[in-house]
């Protein structure tokens, strides 16, 4: 079974920020975070990974906070291509995915 | 990014017979490769993990007799589905990642393999 649990979806409107919260209670020490975005009939594609405070890259920011039984992705400015399901991993040894967060982003 | 491919992208057989799918890292030495299956509108389900040059490791409820994973060299791995059956139609995603340099190295996704089995 996962370790992760996201909300099943999420809607949203162009411009918006979106954030999206990942729980990983159990998280181990040497355990990364990475979040992932899938679409539709392609395989996930990486968008971010963290081990702790504030992660930015030029597609999103990632925050954990110091417990680290935590994430949250966050996607500034969404536009309608970012519909997709979002996923967030445990990623060392692990690879077992949750069920993923389904964003829609509307006009 | 690295780059991992599959091969084919998609692929229709017929029930009882079997389909090899083919997941090569294209840029970089994959020492662990993952197999996952997607239904439609569900997550991604692993199926196992491999490491080079030794024997999967299959996820609990995972037949390894039917899918047989061979990850013989650094760039690629084979899964083939034996004696397919329409049940096991289902979107077919691998994954490589090479941790000896970086530990927190993450995995890279090949593009998917769709089997249909009449």
């Amino acid at each position: 079974l996962a370790k992760t649990t996201q909300p099943i979806s999420m809607d949203s409107y162009e411009g918006q920020e979106v954030n999206i919260t990942c729980s990983h209670n159990n998280i181990a020490t040497n355990d990364y975070i990475t979040w992932y975005q899938q679409f539709p009939s392609q395989g996930p594609r990486f968008i971010i990974q963290g081990y702790k405070t504030k992660v930015t890259n030029e597609v999103a920011s990632l925050f954990i906070p110091a417990d680290r039984k935590s994430s949250t992705l966050s996607l500034p400015r969404v536009s309608l291509s970012d519909t997709a399901v979002y996923y967030c991993l445990e990623d060392n040894n692990d690879m077992r995915f949750g069920a993923g967060t389904r964003l829609t982003v509307k006009p | 990014g690295a780059v991992v491919s599959q091969h084919p992208s998609w692929v229709i057989c017929k029930s009882g017979t079997s389909v090899k799918i083919e997941c090569r890292s294209l840029d970089f030495q994959a020492t662990t490769m993952f197999w996952y299956r997607q239904f439609p509108k569900q997550s991604l389900m692993l199926m196992a993990t491999s490491n080079e040059g030794s024997k999967a490791t299959y996820e609990q409820g995972v037949e390894k007799d039917k899918f047989l994973i061979n990850h013989a060299s650094l760039t690629l791995s084979t899964l083939t589905v034996t004696s397919a059956h329409p049940e096991d139609s289902s979107f077919y995603i691998c994954s490589a990642r090479d941790r000896r340099i970086r530990p927190e190295d993450e995995q890279f996704f090949g593009p998917g393999t769709r089997l249909t089995v009449l």
